[in-house]
Order: C-alpha cells, then structure tokens, then sequence
C-alpha cells in the first residue's frame, strides 16, 4: 500500500501565480485533511472533506480551494499565491473522523 | 478555544540519555491526546496516545500518562537512540472532532 501520496514534494511559485497539490489515498478512507505548516508552528487546518463531493472550511481557509470528486484523491488549489502561503503542506486521511490520521510526506512551497 | 504548548526546542541529547518533552494543553471537555513524530523528510505518524484521565501511552519505548489534574501529557524515554532524532508534536481532539497541534519540538540526538 502506497498510503497518501503528495505532489510535488517542493515548488517555487511567484508573486500571484496559481497551482493544484496534489494528494491521494489508497486506504479507502472516508475522511481527507489538507494542512499547514509554519517554521515553530503546530499544524493548522485548512480544509477537510467528509467524503466524495463534500468539503467544508478549517482554521486558515482563505486564499485556497479544495474538491473531492472521488475517494481517492483531494487536490488543494491556490489561485493567486502570496508570500504568505509559504509553508509546508500535509495532506492526511482517515476512515472515521476518530482514528488516526495518516499524514503523506509533504509539499514544501515557497512564493517568492 | 483549545490549544497545546509544547516546550521548544532543539533539544540535545547524548545516546542513551533521558528524554522528556513537556506538553500542557486547554480544552473543554474531555479531550483525548496523542504524540506524532515526524522523521526528517517525512510526514507526522501517530507515536502513542491517550483517551482518558490517567491513561498510559506507550510505544518504542515512549511512554506519556494523561494527567488531568495538571492537563499536560508529557512524553518522556529512558535511553534514546540516534534514530529518535525526529521533530515531535502533541496533539489533542476535543469537541468537533478536529486535531489541535503544539508548534513541535526537535530532538537532535548525537552519538
């Protein structure tokens, strides 16, 4: 088993550009989180989904978008990155919203 | 709302030394608690954790009791290894169901 897969592993963007993270699970797991993380930071939570076709906000959604159109996968969009969403994002699923979470390697993303 | 303090770090260590990493938190309720590690280059796992008051969580040789008199849940081992130099976090989950993580501590461990 693969468990959750995360692409890129690293990415420079400029000032304004977009781009899609991609992340998927293989455990077919009902629930899928997309967080960040901040140098001295815990993780905050960005956005989650449920399951395929709903998302809902967490503690730092602004400037992202997410979708879940399969079990499978939960893409997390930035449109117009800023300076401000450098951080290092994680991707992690569950199969109820009580177990464990697993947590994919990472993207590290800087925008310059 | 709910939060988690952790000490920071890096903390240094010598093979074979004890290890403790203090973690307090707040929260309504009963929370349950855990311990993540997360090895360089890769994502956080789940080390141990806690659901209730005076429960131990152990794993590897990591151990942190869930002490409610105190709300902390401090992570301690008694002769570390090289291989535990990693960055660990502690989380808890109360109401809604969602984690809340401390900022991370690393542990550098030296031969």
């Amino acid at each position: 088993n693969a468990g959750v897969t995360q692409t890129p592993k690293f990415r420079i963007l400029k000032i304004g550009q977009s781009m899609t993270l991609q992340c998927a699970q293989d455990m077919n797991h009902n629930y899928m989180y997309w967080y960040r993380q901040d140098p001295g930071m815990g993780l905050k939570l960005i956005y989650y989904s449920v399951g395929a076709g709903i998302t809902d906000k967490g503690e730092v959604p602004n400037g992202y978008n997410v979708s879940r159109s399969t079990t499978e996968d939960f893409p997390l969009r930035l449109e117009l990155a800023a300076p401000s969403q450098t951080s290092v994002y994680f991707c992690a699923s569950s199969y109820l919203v009580e177990d464990t979470q697993y947590f994919g390697p990472g993207t590290r993303l800087t925008v310059l | 709302g709910d939060s988690v303090t952790q000490m920071e770090g890096p903390v240094t260590l010598s093979e074979e030394a004890f290890l403790t990493i203090n973690c307090t938190y707040t929260a309504t309720g009963y929370p349950s608690l855990f311990w993540y590690v997360q090895y360089p280059g890769e994502g956080l796992q789940l080390l141990l954790k806690a659901t209730k008051a005076d429960d131990k969580g152990s794993n590897k040789g990591f151990e942190a009791t869930y002490r409610k008199e105190t709300t902390s849940f401090h992570l301690e081992k008694g002769s570390v290894q090289v291989s535990d130099s990693a960055v660990y976090f502690c989380a808890l989950r109360a109401r809604g169901n969602k984690l809340t993580f401390g900022g991370g501590t690393r542990v550098l461990v030296k031969p």
